[in-house]
């Protein structure tokens, strides 16, 4: 184990519904980041979170909402989703941005019909 | 065109032989070069990371190697298990910023 989880491990969702992915890391690291990975494709950075402060958002859509009530916890919520939308959704933390090595969670697979 | 890119694709060898996956960049200047193995259902653990200054590092079965002249990386698998079987991505951190340069990654299948 990573020292990072996240939950659930899948979810399937309408377009219409509304829901919430949680990431907990256990390391007492600072920066918390979300990425998604669609198949054949590299990792997409979405959004960096740096002691509770997000630092990036990479141009992603108003239908991903992240938030950060500490710096053990990160949500990801989901709202009006379109099936491209449908990826592994993974959480990862490191001690500080950019250049620290990151540990990752196992992901959240996403099926959006 | 992603500043890194992985080669190959895909990758099939039996059990016990050598490979060697193939990393290139064009992200400059950039802190440093990391391979992840990431395993079928999982997130991506770190294997190696590399500084621009080094040319070599060793975990185990895995040996990296950095050329930052012509801007190339390669993950040198020794007597490959099946443990082995997963995608190993390179990952670049452009000095300054947030963000970190994935590659697509390779995706390495070790046969009995």
């Amino acid at each position: 184990e990573t020292g990072v989880t996240q939950t659930p491990r899948h979810l399937v969702m309408g377009m219409t519904n509304k829901k919430s992915l949680k990431c907990e890391q256990h390391l007492g690291h600072n920066a918390m980041y979300w990425y998604k990975q669609s198949a054949k494709k590299p990792l997409e950075l979405m959004f960096v979170y740096s002691l509770e402060e997000r630092v990036e958002n990479n141009s992603v859509p108003s239908r991903f909402s992240p938030e950060c009530p500490n710096s053990s916890h990160l949500f990801l919520h989901l709202h009006t989703l379109q099936p491209e939308d449908s990826a592994l959704y993974l959480c990862a933390s490191s001690q500080g941005v950019a250049t620290e090595t990151q540990y990752f969670g196992p992901g959240t697979r996403l099926l959006v019909l | 065109k992603n500043q890194v890119e992985q080669s190959p694709q895909s990758l099939i060898i039996l059990e016990g032989k050598n490979c060697t996956l193939q990393c290139n960049y064009t992200v400059s200047p950039f802190s440093n070069l990391r391979w992840y193995k990431q395993d079928t259902g999982r997130g991506p653990v770190s294997l190696t990371i590399m500084t621009f200054s080094e040319n070599t590092k060793s975990n185990g079965r895995y040996t990296a190697t950095l050329d930052a002249d012509t801007k190339q990386s390669s993950l040198h698998i020794t007597a490959s298990q099946l443990s082995d079987s997963a995608s190993y991505i390179c990952v670049v951190s452009p000095t300054g910023g947030f963000k970190t340069i994935f590659g697509a990654g390779t995706r390495l299948f070790v046969k009995a």
